[in-house]
């Protein structure tokens, strides 16, 4: 079960789109809809922003959203602001009851 | 509303087992809509699931650890533990409990604050 495979950063000025992505096996990410993405801010907590692959909690912005294309999932968000500055993580079902965590992305407003 | 909050002691040395502690408060433990899991981070790393148990006390376990792992559940106390054994350096880490909806969904959707567990002699 290794971890999947997310860029280390990417980056973006203020109003812009960027995209993360998110990319496993056919054992995890291409074999389930149940992909979700965390932000974390320094020093805090992981919070849920997208679940099962492009579903958002109540209170998470529209700005968010996620897909899936075979084993790689994405999450895009758009109209970057400051307040999105943050590392992002995706976790996938992997079979038999286990999960398995990203690598994690830190995004920069430039 | 459902609060989530980690305890225990924030040194351990070589070899020892590590307890923690998550205490939930404002709602029960015994729902049947959750699991309860713990999830780890090193210090500048990535987050690693270590395990999920339900009240019911079915628990899963990441492979990779699955060997040195417990995790119990008090429904009296609305508490869930972690131990893990035998800990050297690299379990170094900010331990986090979190709420887990499954049921087909499978994601945390509460975490606590986390708390640093240090291994070191």
């Amino acid at each position: 079960q290794s971890a999947l495979t997310q860029p280390a950063s990417v980056s973006g000025s203020p109003g812009q789109s960027i995209t993360i992505s998110c990319t496993g096996t056919s054992s995890d990410v291409g074999s389930y809809n149940l992909v979700s993405w965390y932000q974390q801010h320094p020093g805090k907590a992981p919070k849920l922003m997208i679940y099962e692959g492009s579903k958002r909690p109540s209170g998470v912005s529209n700005r968010f959203s996620g897909s899936k294309s075979g084993n790689t999932a994405s999450l895009t968000i758009s109209g970057l602001q400051a307040e999105d500055e943050a590392d992002y993580y995706c976790c996938s079902y992997a079979g038999s009851s286990t999960f398995v965590f990203g690598t994690g992305t830190k995004v920069t407003v430039l | 509303q459902l609060q989530l909050q980690e305890s225990g002691p924030g040194l351990v040395k070589p070899s020892e087992t590590l307890s923690l502690t998550c205490t939930v408060s404002g709602g029960s433990i015994s729902s049947s809509s959750y699991y309860w899991g713990w999830i780890r981070q090193p210090p500048g790393k990535g987050l690693e699931w270590i395990g999920s148990i339900y009240y019911s006390g079915s628990t899963y376990y990441n492979p990779s650890l699955k060997s040195r792992v417990t995790i119990s559940v008090d429904t009296s106390k609305n508490q869930f533990s972690l131990k893990l054994s035998s800990v050297t350096a690299a379990d170094t880490a900010v331990y986090y409990c979190a709420r887990q909806l499954w049921r087909g969904n499978w994601y945390f959707d509460l975490w606590g604050r986390g708390t640093l567990v240090t291994v070191s002699s």
